[in-house]
């Protein structure tokens, strides 16, 4: 079965400083895994996958995420938070068989000025 | 391409009303799926196809909502009648299957108020 928990509902970093919204997965197939941004009264946007060609994963935006399978997580940082960057942020598993979508619960971050 | 395009934008209702919900995929793509969002209960899956056939409508809510899926390039979502409590931003996303270049592709949304 699959699921995704973000361990963090809110998250608040001040502007410049480092970002880390954390995510843990299961799933019974080797994985997809998304993390998409929604800002304020907009839809979802990628910001960055991973499938399997390199743990290491950059996104747009200066987001990175890395895939660790031995402690099923998949955490996104940002070295700088910029002011823009407040918004919720969703961790998506896919199974490798591709069908549905598992979302997490979001993560609200707040970056002070 | 435009990317999945959803109308309308903003629907506002009165309880006992028909709302139809439509979405138009990305074309080519194979999978296309309706979430609901709400406050409360954050991001729902309400029902999704593969193929124009509904594979999962597990997450409707009731028997007040149905969805369909006539050809590659069209769904709607209806709810009838509706109610206050499906007041919600009603998302429509599109995938393709496979190993790479899984990833959804979400609409704009509608915003449904149903007062």
């Amino acid at each position: 079965a699959q699921s995704v928990t973000q361990l963090d509902s809110h998250v608040s970093v001040s502007e410049g400083t480092p970002v880390l919204l954390r995510c843990n997965y299961s799933s019974s197939y080797s994985p997809s895994l998304f993390w998409y941004v929604q800002h304020p009264n907009k839809g979802l946007q990628l910001l960055l996958k991973y499938t399997s060609a390199a743990t290491l994963v950059k996104g747009i935006n200066g987001f990175e995420a890395e895939f660790k399978k031995s402690e099923t997580s998949f955490h996104l940082t940002k070295p700088s938070a910029h002011m823009s960057d407040a918004a919720e942020y969703f961790c998506v598993v896919r199974e490798g068989t591709g069908n549905q979508f598992y979302f997490g619960t979001g993560t609200s971050l707040t970056v002070i000025p | 391409d435009a990317g999945v395009i959803q109308s309308p934008r903003h629907e506002v209702t009165e309880m006992g009303q028909e709302v139809t919900l439509r979405c138009k995929p990305i074309s080519g793509h194979d999978y296309l799926f309706w979430y609901r969002q709400t406050m409360m209960r954050g991001l729902e899956l309400l029902i999704y196809f593969n193929n124009n056939v509904p594979i999962d409508d597990s997450g409707m809510p009731e028997d007040r909502f149905s969805a369909k899926m006539p050809n590659a390039s069209f769904s709607t979502l209806k709810i009838q009648p509706s109610e206050p409590r499906d007041s919600a931003v009603y998302f429509c996303a599109s995938s393709l299957k496979g190993q790479t270049n899984t990833e959804a592709f979400f609409g704009q949304g509608t915003r449904l108020t149903v007062v």
